[in-house]
């Protein structure tokens, strides 16, 4: 079974340091671009972070800049996220999901984010 | 960065109503669109990629058409477990950008 489990969410004082990591199983890891998604209470999706097969391409949104970074380990099937100096505007559930490239017969094809984790919650409080 | 402006952001409907969403890109992202259907406490689930390509799974009354910069998401008769919020996303460009969502409500 093709799965995504994310771990290491918490509570965490302003400014404060947290690292979230996603386990991958039933598909060959080293593949796939891998991406992080959050949700804040009650907001919308917020895509923030992709990373290519050997973790040498990685794309931020500009809200997590200079402050987040992403990484994987293909030895151990397993994404990471870097937080640094967190704020309260950080506090959301946070998503790792499978990026793949994918067509249609047309020749019309797109990103997609085809496999996703159950999410990981991270708040940020004193 | 290219901004995803859907709409409307919430609708209340009937079991069996057509249902139409739409989304606009603030510049061209071909057919770069794909549609989420997310439920609440679970994550989201890929429904159209492509802008019209039904995921492996996805029912057939679920459709989407359209080219940058607009597009549809269309359910064609809605149904109970149809009740949920929709997102659209461009994946042309980094930063990838989400709509801001419809809530699709029991009327």
């Amino acid at each position: 079974e093709v799965q995504l489990v994310e771990s290491g969410g918490g509570l965490v004082q302003p400014g404060g340091s947290l690292r979230l990591s996603c386990a991958a199983s039933g598909f060959t890891f080293s593949s796939y671009w891998m991406s992080w998604v959050r949700q804040a209470p009650g907001k919308g999706l917020e895509w923030v972070a992709n990373i290519n097969q050997d973790g040498g391409e990685k794309y931020y949104v500009d809200s997590v800049k200079g402050r987040f970074t992403i990484s994987r380990d293909n030895a151990r099937n397993s994404l990471y996220l870097q937080m640094n100096s967190l704020t309260a505007e950080d506090t959301a559930v946070y998503y790792c999901a499978r990026a793949t490239h994918r067509g249609n017969s047309y020749g019309q094809s797109s990103w997609v984010m085809d496999v996703w984790g159950q999410g990981t919650t991270v708040t940020v409080s004193s | 960065d290219i901004q995803m402006t859907q709409s409307p952001s919430s609708l209340s409907a009937s079991v069996g109503d057509r249902v139409t969403i739409t989304c606009r890109a603030s510049q061209s992202i071909t057919n770069y669109l794909n549609w989420y259907q997310q439920k609440p406490g679970k994550a989201p689930k890929l429904l159209i990629y492509a802008a019209s390509s039904l995921q492996s799974g996805v029912p057939s009354r679920f459709s989407g058409s359209g080219s940058g910069p607009d597009f549809t998401l269309t359910i064609s008769s809605l149904q109970p477990e149809d009740f949920a919020t929709y997102y659209c996303q461009q994946s042309y460009s980094a930063p990838w950008a989400f709509g801001q969502g419809t809530k699709v409500e029991i009327k």
